[in-house]
């Protein structure tokens, strides 16, 4: 069974600009999560889709934006980069029939996006 | 606002010692999950605890949740070297079980 894949692996870009990263949950998996992992704030929760709805937000900017397709892809975009965007984006899938449930969330290799 | 604390966040281990770390949280949940990451590298799922006293081993790692103290311990023993790496514990925030607040990390390296 493939594992989640993430687009771009590596991505430079410069202040203002935007960027658009994608990721592949695993076959069956309709729950999408993003986060953003930065040397100083560690890990942190940025959304996630089911169903081709946000289900779940975290504490960042509307800068940050995602979205869900039918098949269950997912991508996330950021606009206006700024050099503290520069992090490791990891998305998860997981079953997550409800929302409330047990569902172990598999991670993606990530996307490295630097924001010069 | 969930809480995830880890101790300590940098361990330098013998080889073949056996050591413990800590994570604790500040809100009520009866889930926490263990993971590994190499650097460079994502996150490896490494232990789902579900319930109260649950303990789940593999290997030379056992990890142990104790929801009333808020608690969770990963037990190291005889450590090796290919142990060295990131360990996270995230805890899930209650009725958004994809909503993970991941605690900052103890990096573990084993010396000779």
């Amino acid at each position: 069974k493939a594992g989640v894949t993430q687009t771009p692996r590596y991505l430079i870009k410069t202040r203002g600009q935007q960027v658009t990263l994608s990721c592949s949950p695993i076959s069956g998996h309709r729950s999408v999560s993003w986060y953003q992992q930065t040397p100083g704030q560690g890990l942190q929760f940025l959304f996630e889709y089911f169903s081709e709805t946000q289900r779940n937000k975290g504490n960042f900017p509307g800068r940050f934006s995602g979205r869900q397709f039918s098949n269950s892809r997912s991508e996330m975009n950021v606009s206006t980069l700024e050099l503290g965007d520069s992090a490791l984006y990891l998305c998860a899938s997981s079953l997550a029939a409800r929302a409330n449930s047990y569902n172990e969330q598999f991670f993606g290799p990530g996307t490295r996006l630097t924001v010069l | 606002e969930l809480k995830v604390e880890q101790n300590p966040l940098f361990l330098s281990m013998q080889e073949g010692k056996n050591y413990t770390i800590y994570c604790n949280y500040s809100t009520t949940s009866d889930r926490l999950y263990w993971y590994r990451q190499d650097p460079g590298k994502s996150l490896e799922s490494l232990f789902v605890l579900l319930s109260n006293g649950a303990v789940k081993q593999e290997g030379r790692l056992m990890a142990s949740l104790d929801t009333k103290a808020r608690l969770s311990t990963l037990h190291i023993t005889a450590a090796v070297h290919d142990l060295s790496a990131t360990y996270f514990c995230a805890v899930p925030l209650p009725g958004a079980n994809s909503k993970l607040t991941f605690g900052k990390g103890i990096t573990l390296s084993v010396r000779p």
